[in-house]
């Protein structure tokens, strides 16, 4: 089955960093979502983005596709971000991969 | 954000015991799913749910496991026997084909 990889496992940032988290795959997908998962056990979505590169506020993705990697950036980090986040692919279908996810801590 | 609901938040039950996890997804969305997450661990995809039946399932979804819409609003998943590998947090999901799945805050489940 698809592989889901992602980079780094752990990252310690300082408050007002910026990071770049990148996840890879290993078969084309029709779909690939960002989430946060916060300390409290949430998973909030932050991306859908199979392909191309979205923004929200200081967080952005990009996806490219045929190179089978997509990359997301959090700009001005804040102790708020702290937390998993994962990269979920759908090779196609109805079933959602996740990889292990990178876990966040921002210090202030 | 939609907002997907689960209910218990919480639950404790003993080996061998059925439970009946419960989620109430948007309205207007057409796909469920659940997943569970064991402590520490990725979160894995157990089953979606489109046209009241099962579309995809993994091998996690074994007999033990069952999904429903009994009323067209909650959509549950049942675990008819529990083991201890069972407590885990359990997660519903919304959304659509190929489209942005909305969770719920899970439930978790300890099982004794």
């Amino acid at each position: 089955g698809i592989q889901v990889e992602q980079s780094p496992p752990d990252l310690i940032l300082q408050e007002g960093a910026n990071s770049t988290l990148r996840c890879n795959f290993s078969d084309s997908v029709n779909n690939l979502q960002w989430f946060h998962q916060n300390p409290w056990g949430q998973l909030i979505n932050l991306f859908y983005i199979p392909s191309g590169t979205k923004q929200n506020g200081r967080l952005s993705a990009t996806t490219v596709a045929t190179e089978r990697y997509s990359l997301l950036y959090i700009s001005s980090s804040q102790t708020t971000d702290s937390g998993v986040y994962f990269c979920a692919v759908s090779p196609g279908g109805f079933k959602t991969i996740f990889g292990a996810g990178t876990r966040l801590f921002v210090k202030a | 954000e939609p907002e997907v609901t689960q209910t218990p938040s919480h639950q404790v039950t003993q080996m061998g015991q059925e439970v009946i996890l419960r989620c109430v997804p948007i309205s207007n969305h057409l796909y469920f799913y659940w997943y569970r997450q064991i402590l520490g661990q990725k979160v894995e995809f157990l089953v979606s749910f489109y046209n009241n039946e099962i579309s995809e399932k993994s091998e996690i979804f074994d007999d033990q496991f069952s999904v429903e819409r009994p009323d067209g609003s909650n959509f549950t998943l049942k675990i008819r026997s529990t083991k201890l590998e069972d407590s885990a947090m359990y997660f519903c999901a919304a959304g659509g084909l190929a489209q942005t799945q909305y969770f719920g805050p899970g439930t978790r489940l300890l099982v004794l």
